[in-house]
């Protein structure tokens, strides 16, 4: 069946620093692949998505590329900022199923 | 313009007791979606409801559960009786054509003492 794996948190950073969280997935066929974002007592927003091999999908200084051939949609950012700690969660799609990782917690410090 | 709307936010309730989560989704969308969040299993689909009809149901845990929707801007979701390892955060999702993207409430947070 399908299933996302991403890395374990927590991860602590300083402003400005970069981020990367890692993400790979195993799924048949070629699903669509999500980053939602979940802030503290909220609930999920969508941070952003690609749809097919080589896509990257990108929003609020937050980028993520569709990679096949490892199978993996790693999101990072280059330099982020107090109000992005949150807990970030890859999802695959299949029809209407959203495959979700466990979920990594972001903080980062002034 | 609103987003998915669920209520209580909060719900603390007693061992046996029923309880009511109530969900409206974005105007316009035909999919609806009950997930449950929790420390142990993470995300977790419970129902899918597709132009109001139980499309998916297999995620629901056991009779004690059940969801309805009788139109298209209302769902709930019910646990009678309510158990202790019910305690999670139950969040409402719809969507609408592109149903790979689903816009998410703010959850309820249920408490069951």
């Amino acid at each position: 069946g399908n299933s996302v794996t991403q890395m374990e948190g927590p991860v602590t950073l300083s402003e400005e620093a970069f981020l990367t969280i890692n993400c790979t997935y195993t799924a048949t066929g070629y699903p669509s692949l999500f980053w939602y974002v979940q802030y503290p007592g909220e609930g999920l927003q969508l941070l952003l998505k690609a749809t097919k091999a080589d896509d990257k999908g990108s929003n609020k200084g937050f980028e993520a590329t569709y990679r096949k051939e490892t199978t993996s949609f790693h999101l990072e950012k280059g330099s982020v900022q107090v109000s992005d700690s949150a807990v970030y969660f890859c999802a695959l799609s299949d029809d209407y199923k959203l495959s979700f990782g466990a979920g990594t917690t972001v903080t980062v410090r002034a | 313009d609103a987003g998915v709307i669920q209520s209580p936010r909060h719900e603390v309730t007693e061992m046996g007791q029923e309880v009511t989560l109530r969900c409206k989704p974005i105007s316009g969308h035909n999919s609806l979606f009950w997930y449950r969040q929790t420390m142990m299993r993470g995300l977790e689909l419970l129902i899918y409801f597709n132009n109001n009809v139980p499309i998916d149901d297999s995620g629901m845990p056991e009779d004690r559960f059940s969801a309805k929707m009788p139109n298209a801007s209302f769902s709930t979701l019910k646990i009678q009786p309510s158990e202790p390892r019910d305690s999670a955060v139950y969040f409402c999702a719809s969507s609408f054509r592109d149903q790979e993207t689903q816009y998410f409430g703010p959850g309820t947070r249920l408490l069951v003492l």
